[in-house]
């Protein structure tokens, strides 16, 4: 069955240091999420991309985030200036209007 | 606005015996649900899903989930379970689009010999 890929499994930077988060989608989905899960709270969603747009977003994707499909396959999420509140799992998700498939996520941790 | 609640923290239960995990939502208009499962260092798996039709709904693994508008609920049972089933399960709604989910908190099930 095909899968969403996420690399790396585990990403460890520095307060305000860039990092990018990267993710391939199911081959023919068309929709594209990232979600994140701090560390005992809730999955959250972030942002969600089709026709090479952000589609909707939430209060939490700030202008530090952006989201960026660079090629046919990857999907990419920058964080520009990291903060020690951004270590959380994130969530890489694709659809093509269907239920979610989810990756098994980056772990970012901040220090 | 919209809420997704599972009352239950943490669930402990024996190998081979029932399994029921709860789910509340608030939503203005019959949402979509899904139960994800998320096994340790993994991502979320999706077990199932009710868009409309049969209340009772099968998934994967043995698993399924009754959804009872009157209650808006969507809980989800397992009639006896494996040790495999530890895991964290997570209820989900989607609201005005496929992909703006709204997850609860997640319930930890811990399976005991």
């Amino acid at each position: 069955e095909p899968e969403v890929t996420q690399t790396p499994s585990h990403q460890v930077t520095q307060m305000g240091q860039e990092v990018i988060l990267r993710c391939v989608p199911i081959s023919n989905h068309l929709y594209f999420y990232w979600y994140r899960q701090i560390l005992g709270q809730k999955v959250e969603f972030l942002v969600s991309f089709y026709n090479n747009e952000i589609s909707e977003k939430s209060e939490i994707f700030d202008d530090q985030f952006s989201v960026e499909r660079p090629d046919g396959s990857n999907f990419t999420l920058k964080i520009r200036s990291t903060k020690l509140e951004d270590s959380a799992m994130y969530f890489c998700a694709s659809s093509n209007n269907s239920p979610l498939h989810f990756g098994n996520g980056t772990r970012l941790t901040v220090t | 606005a919209q809420s997704v609640t599972q009352p239950d923290i943490h669930i402990t239960v024996s190998e081979g015996a029932s399994l029921e995990l709860r789910c509340n939502y608030s939503y203005g208009a019959t949402p979509y649900l899904f139960w994800y499962v998320q096994s340790p260092g993994q991502g979320l798996q999706l077990l199932l899903k009710y868009f409309s039709g049969d209340t009772l709904v099968q998934g994967i693994k043995g698993f399924e989930a009754e959804f009872k508008r009157s209650q808006s609920s969507f809980n989800l049972r397992k009639p006896s379970v494996h040790w495999s089933d530890a895991a964290e399960y997570f209820c989900a709604v989607a609201t005005d689009s496929w992909g703006k989910f709204q997850f609860g908190a997640g319930t930890q099930v811990v399976v005991t010999p």
